[in-house]
């Protein structure tokens, strides 16, 4: 079965620094697809990158990206910048290729970032 | 953007009766859709996933005659939880995945906060 590790439970950074979350996760699968959601106090769940795994480049989104090691099955979250709004939980998840009904998300137990001014 | 609208936000019930929760796509087809609920604090732990027009698959631990799932269309599922206690009392998210857009689609509902007094 998968398993996705958040070892970070709480981080903070000051605004406009660079903060990295981490992320591993453990899987016998070469295909799949790796997410980072962020669940700000709304707790409305956001998509803020997404990675597939057959890719080797490296996701980026504006501020965000992520150092995706596959061999490592280390999957890191960069903010750069860091602003007020990106206080949040943060989770990692992982998802199978889909069919029939797979396809769910895997999801780390979450990092909560604060950013201070 | 795909949205996911959920419903109702918050809802506070007696102990022994019922409660309905909704789960939309509003612009997209939804085949699979996914129910999720998360305890204070944690992480989102899958429910049962729910196909349009068949029964749903429930993960380990959850009782399928408790959480009522129907996904009657591509467009709605429901989550009914059956004589509510007290430790119902969570929130719960359903996610939605359009049909065709591998991993590219998910889209979270904004919640449901469920209080059973």
């Amino acid at each position: 079965a998968q398993t996705v590790t958040q070892s970070q439970p709480e981080m903070s950074v000051q605004e406009a620094e660079t903060v990295t979350l981490s992320c591993t996760y453990d899987t016998s699968e070469s295909n799949y697809y790796l997410f980072w959601y962020k669940q700000p106090p709304s707790r409305q769940m956001i998509l803020v990158i997404r990675q597939e795994a057959y890719k080797q480049q490296n996701a980026t989104e504006n501020r965000f990206s992520v150092n995706f090691q596959k061999a490592a099955k280390s999957f890191s979250l960069k903010i750069s910048d860091s602003q007020l709004g990106d206080t949040a939980m943060y989770f990692c998840a992982f998802m199978k290729p889909f069919g029939g009904s797979q396809g769910n998300l895997i999801f780390g137990k979450g990092t909560k970032l604060s950013v201070k001014p | 953007g795909a949205v996911v609208s959920q419903h109702p936000s918050r809802v506070i019930c007696k102990s022994g009766t019922s409660v309905k929760i909704e789960c939309r796509s509003l612009d997209f087809q939804a085949t699979t859709m996914f129910w999720y609920r998360q305890f204070p604090k944690q992480s989102l732990m899958l429910m049962a996933t729910s196909n349009e027009g068949s029964k749903a698959t429930y993960e380990q631990g959850v009782e399928k005659d408790k959480f009522l799932i129907n996904h009657a269309s591509l467009t709605l599922s429901t989550l009914t939880v059956t004589s509510a206690h007290p430790e119902d009392s969570s929130f719960y998210i359903c996610s939605a995945r359009a049909t065709g857009t591998g991993g590219y689609g998910y889209t979270f509902g904004s919640g449901t906060r469920l209080t059973v007094v």
